[in-house]
């Protein structure tokens, strides 16, 4: 079946401007995960919904960063004033309920703020 | 920040032989997992161990897991071209936590034709 798919792949943004990312996660997949890799690195954890409800946010480096998922299927996450460090790869995942530990990673959106 | 090492960086071999490659992690875990990401395609995941057990096999790959040194390791036996990749080694703590992975920094693996 369909994995986890998102959009747009690339994304150029000059700094300052808002962008939004889109994630659309496996059918059925309750659970979804927003993680942040910069060049080089492993990803980092950023944010976790179960449905519609974001159960945790500890990962997101600032109040410019805010991410929903209204009808608990496909998910947002916004950058608001994009700033020249908020460059990187924004990696997607979904789960089963009760199976967090076994995500599967959409390819990602590759953020470069110029 | 991320919760573990990998060593090394980076990892060069010839077809045919095998690539170890370590992680070592800070606090105490529920599990451990391996992935591995090529470039241009997301992240695949490859295995999984629990806190409770030391090792476990999936067709060419073997991972350990030492909770008192809170390291494990990833065995690739007879490597393929097609395995080169970055790999990167996940744990969660279960709880609250429970759907958080925090990833190492990964070993870049180049295996030679």
């Amino acid at each position: 079946g369909a994995g986890v798919s998102q959009s747009p792949r690339y994304k150029v943004a000059k700094r300052g401007q808002d962008v939004a990312l889109r994630c659309d996660p496996i059918s059925g997949h309750v659970s979804l995960f927003w993680y942040q890799q910069a060049l080089g690195q492993g990803p980092e954890f950023l944010t976790y919904f179960q449905n519609e409800a974001q159960l945790d946010k500890s990962g997101l480096p600032s109040d410019r960063f805010f991410a929903e998922r209204p009808e608990g299927s496909v998910s947002t996450l916004k950058i608001q004033r994009t700033q020249q460090e908020d460059s990187a790869v924004y990696l997607c995942a979904s789960s089963l309920l009760g199976r967090a530990y076994e995500q599967y990673f959409g390819p990602g959106t590759r953020l470069t703020v110029t | 920040s991320q919760q573990g090492e990998e060593d090394p960086q980076a990892l060069s071999i010839q077809e045919g032989e095998n690539a170890t490659m370590n992680c070592s992690y800070k606090t105490s875990i529920n599990n451990l997992q391996w992935y591995r990401q090529n470039s241009g395609r997301g992240l695949v995941h490859l295995i999984l161990i629990r806190s409770n057990e030391r090792e476990k096999h999936s067709g060419r790959l073997r991972v350990t897991l030492d909770t008192s040194k809170k390291s494990s390791s990833l065995l690739i036996t007879a490597s393929r071209a097609a395995d080169t990749a970055s790999y990167f080694c996940a744990t969660s703590k279960g709880g609250t936590s429970y759907g958080k992975l925090t990833f190492g920094q990964g070993t870049i693996l180049t295996v030679h034709p």
